[in-house]
């Protein structure tokens, strides 16, 4: 099992809450990845990083932000959270050189009222 | 455009008996294609890697199929468990780019009625 983790794993906020989700890994790796998952859909990159001080918005436009100051955390933040952010948000990571082999967290679920 | 469908989009079984879920996939230049299960709730996990070479992979009760020429891979379940419920994902990475995309299929929902 991977040692990539996320909290809250449920959040229920209502609009215009500022809100920050945590992802953190152990395993040292240089790239992480936030993804976006709305059911019966497939997973959409949203942010990714190379590393310390890097991040890239993914291929799917998204509203919040990321930051990359310890290689082992990589949290997302909404600024003012709405009805149309509800989803689930997945955190991945992987080793320098292997994109190809991501390891996911288990997820936060959010429901903006 | 690279794409990675699934079939069925959904399936039931009863337990112990066995199914197959489709993988057909557009990506260019393949990289490798993996198998995820992914349960209510929480992360995919990793069930299978494939790459252009391989034909056929096994984990378990778990065996996976890849025609390179065809771009088409299967999973097939032998002798299904209550656990096996899940969505099972078809990911393809491809060895284009610098990020090394991976281009996830919206999942095969698998229920296993006892």
């Amino acid at each position: 099992e991977a040692d990539i983790y996320q909290t809250p794993r449920y959040l229920v906020i209502g609009t215009g809450k500022k809100i920050t989700l945590e992802c953190s890994q152990t395993m040292g790796h240089d790239k992480m990845y936030w993804y976006q998952q709305d059911p019966g859909m497939e997973l959409h990159l949203i942010h990714y990083s190379y590393g310390v001080n890097s991040t890239e918005k993914g291929d799917l436009s998204s509203e919040s932000t990321v930051s990359r100051i310890r290689t082992e955390h990589f949290p997302l933040t909404l600024e003012s959270a709405r009805p149309s952010h509800t989803s689930q948000y997945l955190c991945a990571s992987s080793e320098k050189g292997r994109t190809d082999t991501q390891y996911f967290g288990p997820g936060t679920r959010l429901t903006v009222l | 455009k690279n794409q990675v469908e699934q079939s069925p989009q959904s399936l039931i079984i009863l337990e112990g008996k066995n199914c197959t879920l489709q993988c057909n996939y557009t990506v260019s230049p393949f990289s490798n294609l993996r198998w995820y299960k992914q349960d209510t709730g929480r992360g995919p996990v990793s069930l299978t890697i494939m790459t252009f070479s391989e034909n056929t992979k096994s984990n378990g009760r778990y065996t996976a199929t890849l025609d390179a020429d065809t771009k088409q891979s299967s999973l097939h379940i032998t002798a299904s468990q209550l656990s096996d419920s899940a969505s099972y994902i078809c990911v393809v990475s491809d060895r284009g780019s610098t990020l090394g995309r991976l281009y996830f299929g919206r999942g095969t929902q698998l229920t296993v009625w006892p």
